[in-house]
């Protein structure tokens, strides 16, 4: 049961860079969604998707790409890095029909932008 | 910008000793829920509350949806050493989507 995981787990880069964070559920759960985690601000959603093919922007989406074309995966694109894109990021998943609020995060990735 | 608010930041207690916490908003929410998280580790649910003035407890931790729906409060009771980490509350709202919003967290120490 592996049920959700990300890659990688840390990665440096510097700015101006395309990254890729990967997420992967085993779940076939239909909700999945990307938050980041910076001190003093908790988890901030970047984006979210409802279903495969079906994404949306969350509160803080400037700067970074999401697509989902099968149900288990939904990577995080940032096109080019910035300083303050130096964060921890977590993927989360959730299943229903509707939102209901237990959501299973990955173990995060943690980015730093040089 | 934040919609909710934490108190306490952090925490030192003994171990054995209860904690309280609680998480305050301006705004409605119809669903508030308690997370903990350990270090290198994402989020974990602890209590899901969907009714206001809901009190539903999860072994020794007890949480409560405020009657006011602005506010909830979580407590745990004869803390050890495992409680270690950061809890946070979440709310959701029509007025966010249907999404999850995160507090900035309580990061609790038990000192032995």
């Amino acid at each position: 049961d592996a049920g959700i995981t990300q890659s990688p787990r840390y990665k440096i880069t510097e700015t101006g860079r395309q990254v890729t964070l990967m997420c992967h559920q085993t779940w076939s759960h239909s909700y999945m969604f990307w938050y980041r985690q910076d001190l003093g601000h908790g988890l901030r959603l970047i984006y979210y998707s409802a279903a495969a093919d079906i994404t949306d922007k969350g509160e803080v989406p400037d700067g970074y790409v999401v697509s989902r074309s099968k149900t288990e995966n939904f990577p995080l694109t940032l096109e080019s890095a910035t300083r303050s894109q130096t964060s921890v990021y977590f993927c989360a998943s959730s299943g229903g029909q509707s939102l209901t609020g237990e959501l299973f995060f990955g173990e995060g990735s943690r980015l730093t932008v040089l | 910008g934040q919609q909710l608010n934490q108190s306490p930041q952090s925490m030192f207690i003994q171990e054995g000793e209860d904690v309280s916490m609680n998480c305050t908003s301006s705004s409605i929410f119809n669903t508030w829920l308690w997370y903990k998280q350990d270090p290198g580790e994402g989020p974990v649910l602890l209590i899901a509350l969907y009714k206001a003035g809901e009190l539903t407890s999860n072994g020794r931790l007890t949480a409560q949806f405020g009657t006011t729906r602005k506010d909830s409060f979580l407590n745990i009771s004869a803390s050890i050493p495992s409680d270690v980490g950061i809890y946070f509350c979440a709310g959701q709202s029509n007025n966010y989507g249907q999404n999850f919003v995160f507090g900035p967290g309580t990061r609790l120490s038990v000192l032995p």
